[in-house]
């Protein structure tokens, strides 16, 4: 039974490209969350999607978006991006309606140059 | 802004020695998680306890939560050098989908 997996592992861009990073989650899990962590810090929310829609987002600007499919795969994007956004970006699983346990993929590593 | 503060921001014991870690939170919850993160990789869920729990264990894991101080703790016994990690209290919004974090526990378990 495949856990969460994300891609890429590490991904390095400059200032004011855009990225794309995806998530399959855990076998039977319909809800994805994808959460910043920058070095030395917690996680901060970004958003989470549950049946295609974005169902709660956190702190953050326009230039972050997400999309999840009918498998219940998601990517998030990030346009414009800034030295700031360099950080691992972790995606979690859990079904249905939410207050259980988190089950996180190892995190795609982006540094922005 | 982190819904949950740990405490201390850095532990460093030796092996066999019990770690104890503490987690303050601001608003009502419906439970408190506890993950583990090894060095820069995925967070691992290790245990959930709800706001009308104020103890449970799990191994040589024990947690306590006090709802009337919006406190929680998490006590590892008789630790191991594989014990060092990262300890996050977390907990969900009123909603139940948006899950925030504590600024983490740096935990070094030495041989």
């Amino acid at each position: 039974d495949a856990g969460v997996t994300q891609s890429p592992t590490h991904l390095i861009k400059t200032r004011g490209q855009q990225v794309t990073l995806r998530c399959s989650p855990k076998s039977g899990h319909d809800t994805v969350s994808w959460y910043q962590q920058a070095l030395g810090q917690g996680p901060q929310f970004i958003f989470q999607y549950y049946e295609e829609e974005e169902r709660q987002r956190g702190n953050f600007p326009d230039r972050f978006s997400g999309h999840q499919f009918p498998n219940y795969s998601s990517e998030l994007n990030v346009n414009a991006l800034l030295l700031g956004d360099s950080a691992l970006y972790l995606c979690a699983s859990s079904t249905g309606r939410a207050l259980r346990a988190q089950y996180f993929g190892p995190g795609t590593r982006l540094t922005v140059l | 802004s982190q819904q949950g503060e740990e405490d201390p921001q850095a532990l460093s014991i030796q092996e066999g020695e019990n770690a104890t870690m503490n987690c303050s939170y601001k608003t009502s919850i419906n439970n408190l998680q506890w993950y583990r993160q090894n060095s820069g990789r995925g967070l691992v869920h290790l245990i959930l306890i709800r706001s009308n729990e104020r103890e449970k264990h799990s191994g040589r894991l024990r947690v306590t939560l006090d709802t009337s101080k919006k406190s929680s703790s998490l006590l590892i016994t008789a630790s191991r050098a594989a014990d060092t990690a990262s300890y996050f209290c977390a907990t969900w919004n009123n909603a139940g989908n948006m899950l925030t974090f504590g600024g983490g526990t740096r935990l070094m378990v030495k041989p």
